[in-house]
């Protein structure tokens, strides 16, 4: 299986702050690399696939990048809306894997 | 707009069989789309339990063994999880979704979750 390994798990900022978050894979995905956000009680939102392209809907001040085996999720002008937990996904091999998670808290 | 709905019991017993469906609505199950089961037990990451193609085909993940079997009923435009021999371990918010067309395997479409509890 491709482990995924998030950095940090954990990351304190303020309104206004760009922020960012890595992903590891212990093998290859190309651009296969998914990020979602995830506000609890609810089900994760896709963000960005493909590595980089934003996912109809979400703000530009979400971008991802990256390729191989490590990627970044980054936001410009965090909003409080943006509050949430950050997981990153592999599409490239089953079993599909996710990343542990980035909790983005209030500083 | 796509909604998937999950139901199905909240509360399994230990070696019991846990029985979910996810109910389709605002476009087809027979679309080019392979649909998923992702579930997340509390506190940790989510886990990709299989998906399912509108013919049948199935892809489920080894680590659950030969416990999962996925089926899909196009007349009712829904797709179900069967998880046999449950354990605690099995304990999560289980998440239907579809498999976006084109872009690389992405969920673009989640339920809300419904939330098994196995415990006798």
């Amino acid at each position: 299986d491709i482990q995924m390994t998030q950095s940090p798990s954990s990351l304190s900022a303020s309104v206004g702050d760009r922020v960012t978050i890595t992903c590891r894979a212990s093998q290859s995905i190309t651009g296969y690399l998914n990020w979602y956000q995830q506000k609890p009680g609810r089900a994760p939102k896709l963000l960005i696939y493909g590595g980089n392209s934003l996912q109809g809907g979400v703000p530009s001040r979400f971008g991802g990048a990256g390729s191989g085996t490590t990627f970044s999720l980054t936001i410009s002008g965090l909003q409080l809306e943006d509050f949430a937990t950050y997981y990153c996904q592999q599409s490239y091999s089953a079993p599909y894997t996710f990343g542990q998670g980035t909790t983005l808290e209030i500083k | 707009q796509v909604q998937l709905q999950e139901s199905g019991p909240g509360l399994v017993k230990p070696s019991g069989t846990l029985s979910l469906t996810c109910d389709v609505s605002g476009g087809s199950i027979s679309t080019s789309n392979w649909w998923t089961w992702v579930r997340q037990a509390p506190g940790k990451g989510p886990e990709w339990i299989g998906e399912i193609y509108h013919s049948g085909s199935t892809h489920h993940n080894p680590s659950l063994k030969s416990r999962v079997t996925m089926s899909v009923d196009r007349s009712k435009n829904q797709f179900s999880l069967n998880l046999t021999s449950v354990t605690a371990a099995d304990t999560a918010v289980y998440y239907c979704a579809r498999v976006a067309v084109g872009s690389g395997g992405d969920y673009d479409y989640w339920g809300q979750g419904t939330l098994v509890t196995v415990s006798s």
